[in-house]
């Protein structure tokens, strides 16, 4: 079975600082990891993707993430927080090498950004 | 503009009533899908669908319903066998079937949502 944990809840950061939201993973074979954001009564936004090749991986509105194979982590990044920024982020897996064709999402990170 | 419409935005459900939620995309993509979202759970699968009058039941299909007679929409019923339907309801569908690998790496594109509450 597959399965995506995102240890923190919530994340605060200062306005200008770097951010990090965790992501951890387990899969059958490789993955397929992305990270989502939602924002309040909204769907979920595509954010960026790794699927191969490059560790890092760099997406929409200045995030990056970092794959790491041996810790099986997915890290979303950002050198310089925004206010707005502050929104729920959902980390998801499914395998590259069948077993199943599900997406299977994390619970979730708040990530709040202060002035 | 293409995207995924999710309608009504709000809905209220009576005891023993069943409701349906529409979902409707001008994507063309071949795979649609439905979650539901609590809070602190993250979003769980309830239905999805690879092609057209095909479908397969998610981690939490029971006391829910679906079909999928046409590409662009997969409406959702939410039935009275369904004791805590309480949530927010979120549609998404992807480019590909999900069999085909080459393609299984795309992401999934989600409509805004439907909330629904018990009166």
């Amino acid at each position: 079975a597959q399965s995506v944990a995102q240890p923190e809840d919530q994340v605060n950061v200062a306005e200008g600082n770097p951010l990090t939201v965790k992501c951890t993973y387990s899969v059958s074979g490789n993955p397929y990891l992305f990270w989502y954001v939602q924002y309040p009564n909204r769907g979920l936004q595509f954010l960026l993707k790794y699927i191969t090749g490059d560790n890092l991986v760099k997406g929409s509105y200045g995030f990056e993430a970092e794959f790491n194979k041996s810790q099986t982590s997915f890290h979303l990044k950002k050198p310089s927080a925004l206010v707005s920024d502050s929104a729920l982020y959902f980390c998801a897996v499914r395998s590259a090498t069948g077993g199943g064709n599900k997406l299977t999402f994390g619970t979730g990170t708040q990530l709040k950004v202060e002035l | 503009d293409g995207g995924i419409t999710q309608s009504p935005k709000y809905l209220f459900r009576k005891e023993g009533q069943n409701v349906t939620l529409s979902c409707e995309q001008n994507l063309n993509h071949d795979a649609m899908y439905w979650y539901r979202q609590d809070p602190g759970q993250g979003l769980r699968l309830i239905y999805y669908s690879q092609i057209v009058n095909d479908f397969q039941k998610g981690d939490i299909a029971e006391g829910y319903s679906v079909s999928r007679e046409k590409k662009e929409s997969f409406p959702l019923t939410v039935t009275s066998a369904q004791k805590n339907p309480t949530a927010f309801y979120l549609c998404a569908s992807s480019p590909s079937p999900i069999w085909d690998r080459g393609q299984g790496n795309q992401p999934q594109h989600f409509g805004d949502g439907t909330r629904l509450s018990i009166l």
